[in-house]
């Protein structure tokens, strides 16, 4: 089956870094997406990793390894306005097809 | 904005109402989704789209919805005789094609059952 697991919620300080976990078991895994989301309005895309290490993207950076099913995001000088959910969803190849599978999401509560 | 659009933003109906919501994607893109999603959760996947054809369809999309993309640009997705479990944010998203492009997400229509 395909399963996607993160925390359910995180909070950390203004000016602080956070890491945000995700593991998963897919089939046909074919990259895997960082997208961020704010109560009420659509996912937006922060990242995109198809090979091990580390991609880098101003304040945001992801990791992937795909030996351990696992990847990171990691958010730098947290500001108030990251407080959002972030999900993380594998691109899986099925059928010919590739479709993303979402993570319930990571809801990130900045405070001051 | 991310350039996808979706109406209506809002939809309220009367349980075994049919209702029908519009995605216009970005157009130079021929990858339509459709997702939905529920609170607390992330978006699970309906269908997919290649210009016109539809490519796949999820097991969660039951015989009362049907999507349509007749000229592989903007799409429909109808819901007939609607259920209170079919509350939920549905969400249209579309990409160019390319092995890492990413899919930008509209807005999403937000439909409540009574």
């Amino acid at each position: 089956g395909q399963n996607i697991d993160q925390p359910t919620e995180m909070t950390a300080t203004e000016g602080a870094i956070v890491q945000i976990n995700c593991t998963y078991q897919t089939s046909g895994f074919n990259g895997l997406f960082w997208y961020q989301q704010h109560a009420g309005e659509a996912p937006t895309f922060l990242s995109y990793n198809v090979l091990d290490g580390l991609e880098e993207k101003g304040r945001f950076s992801s990791f992937l390894s795909r030996s351990k099913g696992y990847s990171y995001l990691l958010l730098k000088e947290l500001q108030m306005k990251d407080s959002a959910s972030y999900l993380c969803a594998v691109r899986s190849l099925s059928g010919g097809y590739n479709k993303l599978i979402f993570g319930a999401g990571t809801r990130l509560a900045v405070h001051p | 904005d991310t350039g996808v659009s979706q109406n209506p933003r809002h939809k309220i109906t009367k349980r075994g109402q049919n209702v029908t919501f519009r995605c216009d994607p970005i157009s130079e893109h021929n990858r339509l989704y459709w997702y939905r999603q529920t609170l607390g959760q992330g978006p699970e996947f309906l269908t997919y789209f290649q210009n016109e054809a539809q490519l796949e369809k999820s097991r969660l999309l039951s015989d009362r919805f049907s999507a349509e993309r007749p000229k592989g640009s903007f799409s429909t997705l109808e819901i007939q005789r609607t259920e209170q479990g079919d509350s939920a944010m549905y969400l249209c998203a579309s990409r160019h094609g390319g092995e890492g492009d990413e899919q930008f997400f509209g807005p999403g229509t937000r439909l409540t059952v009574l």
